[in-house]
């Protein structure tokens, strides 16, 4: 198993800032990944953080507006640039952990951002 | 392009009683399945899993049915209990890519 520590828990930004999300894992991990979950929708990958070079982001989803740091293999960071409304939702970082056939999901608590 | 559909956004049951979630999917090389459970304000925790070579698979009081030639799997909680309240989310997996459901909100009522 793994226990992910993730903040902030929740903000509340204006239009047009940026807002640094981080998560700390208390075991090393090679696959760590960002999640986005839109009001009644499914959650949504955004990009997988890899350690050490740049991460690998989903259609759909840009670095420039979602920056992605990975410096060691406990901690991660996510940044949601220019925010607008829009971008008002619940951002969860999660690590995969694999113990023989099966693979598990191990989620942080979440970062609830909500944009004026 | 949603590969996994929860239907039901939401279900209310009374304790003691079965509850039933359901899930489809589209996606045939999906080889893994999982539930997971969120309570508010906590990030979704993982609560039973089935691989595609299985059409059942139990643990306590959850239970989750694959099949795969409907592309349909379900869990069920038996008996329900109050705290049992939570968003269930679907999820599947194939060669590293996992994709959820948008989740059910599941009510138990006392």
């Amino acid at each position: 198993s793994a226990v992910i520590s993730q903040k902030p828990s929740r903000d509340i930004c204006q239009r047009g800032t940026s807002l640094t999300i981080q998560c700390q894992v208390d075991s090393q991990v090679t696959m760590m990944f960002w999640y986005r979950q839109q009001p009644g929708q499914s959650l949504t990958l955004i990009a997988t953080a890899n350690q050490g070079s740049e991460a690998t982001y989903e259609s759909g989803f840009v670095i420039d507006k979602f920056p992605i740091s990975r410096p060691n293999l406990t901690f991660s960071t996510l940044t949601v640039s220019n925010m607008s409304p829009e971008d008002s939702s619940i951002y969860l970082c999660s690590v995969k952990v694999v113990g023989g056939y099966n693979e598990k999901l191990f989620f942080g608590s979440g970062t609830q951002l909500s944009v004026l | 392009d949603q590969q996994v559909k929860q239907n039901s956004p939401s279900l209310s049951v009374q304790e003691g009683r079965i509850s039933i979630l359901n899930c489809d999917y589209t996606n045939s090389m999906f080889d893994y399945f999982l539930w997971y459970k969120k309570y508010p304000a906590e990030g979704p925790t993982f609560l039973i899993s089935i691989s595609s070579i299985k059409d059942k698979n139990e643990d306590g009081r959850f239970t989750v049915f694959l099949n795969k030639s409907a592309k349909h799997l379900s869990l069920h909680i038996v008996p329900s209990q109050p705290g049992d309240s939570a968003v269930y989310f679907c999820a599947a997996s194939a060669n590293n890519d996992m994709r959820f459901g948008a989740g059910t909100r599941l009510t138990v009522k006392p």
